[in-house]
């Protein structure tokens, strides 16, 4: 079965680098997303991504935040300067049409 | 707005009990739909089950069944004779097809502890 896949599985980073989480979506995929999980909390939506631009983001996804599409078939979101408040774990999404996704398994940021 | 609400911050069952994670939901869209999710120690989504707002058949995969009411705008997913495997977080999620975007608002997550 086709999956998305998220690397690395667990970055460390200290507080004002900036980070790249990569994703792959799967290949016939049209919609793409970022999601974020604080530990402990609720999945939030963070950014929706079509046709090479931002269809949609969240309050969360400031100017600190970007999302690109590099190739075919990297997609990926970049954080600036991060922030002790930056730690979560990050969801990569896609989906072939305006339904269902598919998660990866999700990249756990921690910033120290 | 959207809004998915999972009352039930965690349970604790015995191994072989039955149990129920709520899920009730706010939308004015008339075409949406509602997700369940398990989310293991590991970390990633598991994804459960999908139901559009046109299909209230309820559903049942195993030991899983899903009790969908749309005149209480509840999506109540039930685990029948539970396993200490079934332990995770449950998550239920939203998503409306008329949003600017195809996102998820998701609930809070019960917290679902099974003991041997």
């Amino acid at each position: 079965e086709p999956e998305v896949t998220q690397t690395p599985s667990h970055q460390v980073t200290q507080m004002g680098q900036e980070v790249i989480l990569r994703c792959v979506p799967i290949s016939n995929h049209l919609y793409f997303y970022w999601y974020r999980q604080i530990l402990g909390q609720k999945v939030e939506f963070l950014v929706s991504f079509y046709n090479n631009e931002i269809s949609e983001k969240s309050e969360i996804f400031d100017d600190q935040f970007s999302v690109e599409r590099p190739d075919g078939s990297n997609f990926t979101l970049k954080i600036r300067s991060t922030k002790l408040e930056d730690s979560a774990m990050y969801f990569c999404a896609s989906s072939a049409d305006r339904g269902g996704y598919t998660f990866g398994s999700g990249t756990r940021l921690t910033v120290v | 707005a959207q809004k998915v609400t999972q009352a039930q911050t965690e349970i604790s069952v015995v191994e072989k009990e039955d149990v129920t994670l709520d899920c009730v939901y706010e939308t004015r869209d008339t075409t949406y739909y509602l997700f369940w999710y398990k989310q293991p120690p590991s970390g990633e989504l598991v994804f459960l089950i999908r139901r559009n707002s046109f299909d209230e058949q309820n559903e049942i995969s195993g030991r899983y069944s899903w009790n969908f009411q749309k005149s209480t705008s509840s999506f109540n997913f039930t685990i029948t004779a539970s396993q200490v495997v079934d332990s995770a977080v449950y998550f239920c999620a939203l998503s409306e097809l008329t949003s600017g975007t195809y996102k998820y608002i998701f609930g809070t997550g019960t917290r679902l502890k099974v003991l041997a």
